[in-house]
């Protein structure tokens, strides 16, 4: 199993312009996660997924958009980039919602820069 | 309100010393506490975590931690780190009702050779 596959690595965006930062993971996990890592903040939930169709916000949403049409994919979008969206970006996925019994898979992150 | 507390953004030990890496938690339930490891260029992974029942649980790597209800506290350690110790630790809290995790600051762990 590959896991959770997060892409791009990298990535400099301009101010306004847009991008999807793709996750997929071949675990047939249904619960799905996107965190931002900003230095000396820890990291904080931007959406989440229970299963294909469902999606939900977590702590700072703003700004960005999801989607989950497929088990396997759960794409983060961005559609006016701004400097405060510079951060690093983990997706994260679970077989259960029981998180204390079923540990979350992260990927390797996503580095976005906006200037 | 839930929250982790990470005291120390930053540690530096020699390799073959004792670690200890601090966590502290505001929560009004019993907690569901963890410790994250995060590698350069990785990302999280999960060290070992406490639910209940003996206060002091293990973990892999070597690594244990030690639940204190009194001082509201989860500390990470470890008798002996190596070189390949060197990376990022984050405590969390898991908010039971909505099923998601509160994450610390994070403590970047240098190991001196």
């Amino acid at each position: 199993n590959a896991g959770v596959t997060q892409t791009p690595k990298f990535r400099i965006l301009k101010i306004g312009q847009s991008m999807t930062l793709q996750c997929t993971q071949d675990m047939n996990h249904n619960y799905m996660y996107w965190y931002r890592q900003d230095p000396g903040m820890g990291l904080k939930l931007i959406y989440y997924s229970v299963g294909a169709g469902i999606t939900d916000k977590g702590e700072v949403p703003n700004g960005y958009n999801v989607s989950r049409s497929t088990t396997e994919d759960f794409p983060l979008r961005l559609e006016l980039a701004a400097p405060s969206q510079t951060s690093v970006y983990f997706c994260a996925s679970t077989t259960s919602d029981r998180l204390y019994n079923s540990p979350l898979h992260f990927g390797n992150g996503t580095r976005l820069t906006v200037t | 309100a839930q929250s982790v507390t990470q005291p120390d953004i930053h540690i530096t030990v020699s390799e073959g010393a004792s670690l200890e890496l601090r966590c502290n938690y505001s929560y009004g339930a019993t907690p569901y506490l963890f410790w994250y490891v995060q590698s350069p260029g990785q990302g999280l992974q999960l060290l070992l975590k406490y639910f209940s029942g003996d206060t002091l649980v293990q973990g892999i790597k070597g690594f244990e931690a030690e639940f204190k209800r009194s001082q509201s506290s989860f500390n990470l350690r470890k008798p002996s780190v190596h070189w390949s110790d060197a990376a990022e630790y984050f405590c969390a809290v898991l908010i039971q009702g909505a099923q998601k995790l509160v994450f610390g600051q994070g403590t970047r762990l240098t190991i001196n050779p």
